[in-house]
């Protein structure tokens, strides 16, 4: 299995405070993501990196920012919680972009009240 | 990237071979036919991808068709531990620029009868 580690796993947290969740990558992959799964809409990107530094924006990155400061690690921030970014959170890294696999974490389920 | 058709759902037996269907007519040269599922309570695991040719590895076999609109994913002999939800996703080998993550759509819910 891909070493990647989420944490934390579940956090429960109220309506405008901020959170942060980590991603963790032991195996030096170049290419990070950020992707949040909801009932209905399956899987959606909210960020990628392609590098220490190097972040882009997907498909739903409203209201979400993203570091990376190392190679092994991504951090996921939401800057001040609203209720609808109640989801489960899953970070995937790979070794290159088109054409690899992703492999995933085990997901950060973040509930907001 | 290219649009793929899956049926919600399929029932299938232990120990029994399984054949999920995909169709991509819209597909495009230098697209891939990656294959993940997920399993509850879990991230998707990535399990097989191909571009023309059938492919196997010790998960599953995938079998192309030749004008590539359609692929299927082959379980051999199916466990309970392969119920799951199977996404099979279009990646353009040369996608540049952008977001580049992966499209998921809704997949087949693959149920296994003991």
């Amino acid at each position: 299995d891909a070493g990647i580690t989420q944490s934390p796993r579940h956090k429960v947290t109220e309506t405008g405070t901020p959170v942060t969740l980590r991603c963790h990558q032991t195996e030096n992959h170049r290419y990070m993501y950020w992707y949040r799964q909801d009932p209905g809409h399956g899987l959606r990107l909210i960020h990628y990196s392609y590098g220490v530094k190097d972040t882009d924006k997907g498909e739903v990155s409203d209201g979400y920012s993203v570091s990376r400061s190392k190679t092994e690690d991504f951090l996921l921030t939401l800057e001040s919680a609203t209720s609808s970014q109640t989801s489960v959170y899953f970070c995937a890294i790979s070794e290159t972009r088109s054409n690899q696999p992703q492999h995933f974490g085990d997901g950060t389920r973040l509930s907001i009240l | 990237d290219a649009k793929t058709t899956q049926p919600n759902s399929m029932e299938s037996n232990e120990e029994e071979p399984v054949h999920l269907p995909c169709n991509h007519s819209t597909i495009s040269g230098t697209d891939y036919i990656h294959w993940y599922r997920q399993l509850p309570s879990q991230g998707p695991e990535y399990v097989i991808h191909g571009l023309t040719s059938n492919v196997n590895n010790r998960m599953a076999s995938l079998a192309i068709a030749e004008d590539r609109k359609s692929s299927t994913l082959i379980l051999h002999r199916a466990t309970l531990r392969d119920a799951a939800v199977y996404y099979c996703i279009l990646r353009d080998a040369y996608s540049g620029g952008g977001a580049d993550g992966l499209t998921f759509g809704k997949g087949t819910h693959l149920i296994i009868q003991p």
